[in-house]
Parts: C-alpha cells; structure tokens; sequence
C-alpha cells in the first residue's frame, strides 16, 4: 500500500513568491496533519483536519499561511507571500479515525526561502 | 499543557554497545498515548511504536525495546547491540486520548551515532 505522498520533495523559491505543499493522505484515513520541522523550534503542528474539516488551526504561524482539504485524498498547504523564516521541512501525516491511531508521516517537502 | 523532554541532545556509541535514550513526559490527561519515531538521515519520519497509559507492560522488537514508567512519567527506549543503521534522530511524542486533541507534541530529539 501507497503510504503517504507529499509533493515536491524539494522546493526553492523567492521571498514574496507564492508556495503551495501538496499532500495526499493513506486511503481510508480520517485525519491528516501537517507538521513543520525547524531546527528552533523542533517539530510542531501547523492545523489538522477530520473527513476534510479543519479541527485545529492553533499552529498556523500567520494569515501568509492557508490549508485546505478539498476531499480525502488531497491536501494543500500554501504560503502567500514566503518569507525566509518560512524556510523549514513540512511534513504532512495521516491516520485512521480510530482513537489515537498511529500517525504515518509522508517524506516531507524541504523548502528553502531565498 | 503537555510537554515532552529529551535531555539527551546527542549521544555517540560504539558499534555492539546498549544504549538508553530517555523520554520525560507532562500531561494532564489520564489516557494519552505515546509514540517513539526515528528519522534517519535520509530524512522522512518512520513509526516505532505505541503506547497508551493503561498499558505499562515493557516491550520488546527485536534488538528494540521500551520501558514504560507511569510513576516516574518516563518512556524509555534501549537499543540493544546497536548498529551503524542505527544511526538517527529518535523523537519522543505525547497525544490526548479519548476525544481529546490529536495532534502529536514532540520532544526536541536525541541524536544517536553509532561508530562502527
């Protein structure tokens, strides 16, 4: 089974440029992450949504950044305008509806800021 | 509010040695689950296991194995004869059980070389 796909893996781009983090959860899962990875502040949660609804949004840096999830199997993160502090790996994850199943992470999207 | 520690930034073994990482844990909640993820240099998050807080019974996969501590709030993980391959950044993480928030709060990550 197809685990958790992200796209593009590497990403570089302009300050003020648009960006947009593609994510397609495992089949079957109810809730899909996105987590961002810094080297300051480690690894910590940007929104998570349940059957395509936003449930928490606490981690969205600012309004630069918007998620969306059109359908279960499709999600986007964007970032409007990037700045260099946006620089970081995304990772998105996906899980079953189940209490607290396993989170499976995809393979991240690295993006540098220039 | 929940918070995981790992006091342990960085550790360096020889090849064949035991090594012990340690994980610290503050919660409130009286079901929660914790979760041990290794990211090797190649990058990507890969699962190791999970534990919720009514199950304290130690286990044990392979050369891996978790130690799970209720009264001292700790989550222990031992490699036993390590190996190069070993080599990684293990993280430590805490989520909410029943209904509550399911996003998962990481550790800051130890760092584990093994030396051949």
């Amino acid at each position: 089974d197809a685990g958790v796909i992200q796209s593009p893996r590497h990403e570089v781009t302009e300050m003020g440029q648009e960006v947009t983090l593609r994510c397609k959860p495992i089949s079957g899962h109810d809730y899909l992450f996105w987590y961002r990875q810094t080297m300051m502040r480690g690894l910590e949660l940007l929104i998570y949504f349940n059957n395509n609804v936003p449930i928490d949004d606490s981690g969205m840096p600012e309004d630069r950044f918007s998620a969306k999830m059109p359908n279960a199997s499709f999600s986007t993160l964007k970032i409007q305008p990037s700045e260099p502090r946006d620089s970081a790996v995304y990772f998105c994850a996906s899980s079953l509806r189940v209490t607290q199943e396993t989170q499976y992470f995809g393979p991240g999207t690295r993006l540098l800021v220039l | 509010a929940q918070k995981v520690t790992q006091a342990q930034t960085e550790i360096s073994v020889v090849e064949k040695e035991d090594v012990t990482l340690d994980c610290v844990y503050e919660t409130r909640d009286t079901t929660y689950y914790l979760f041990w993820y290794k990211q090797p240099p190649s990058g990507e998050l890969v699962f190791l296991i999970r534990r919720n807080s009514f199950d304290e019974q130690n286990e044990i996969s392979g050369r891996y194995s978790w130690n799970f501590q209720k009264s001292t709030s700790s989550f222990n993980f031992t490699i036993t004869a390590s190996q190069v391959v070993d080599s990684a950044v293990y993280f430590c993480a805490l989520s909410e059980g029943g209904t509550g928030r399911r996003a998962l709060t990481f550790g800051s990550g130890t760092r584990l070389q093994v030396q051949p």
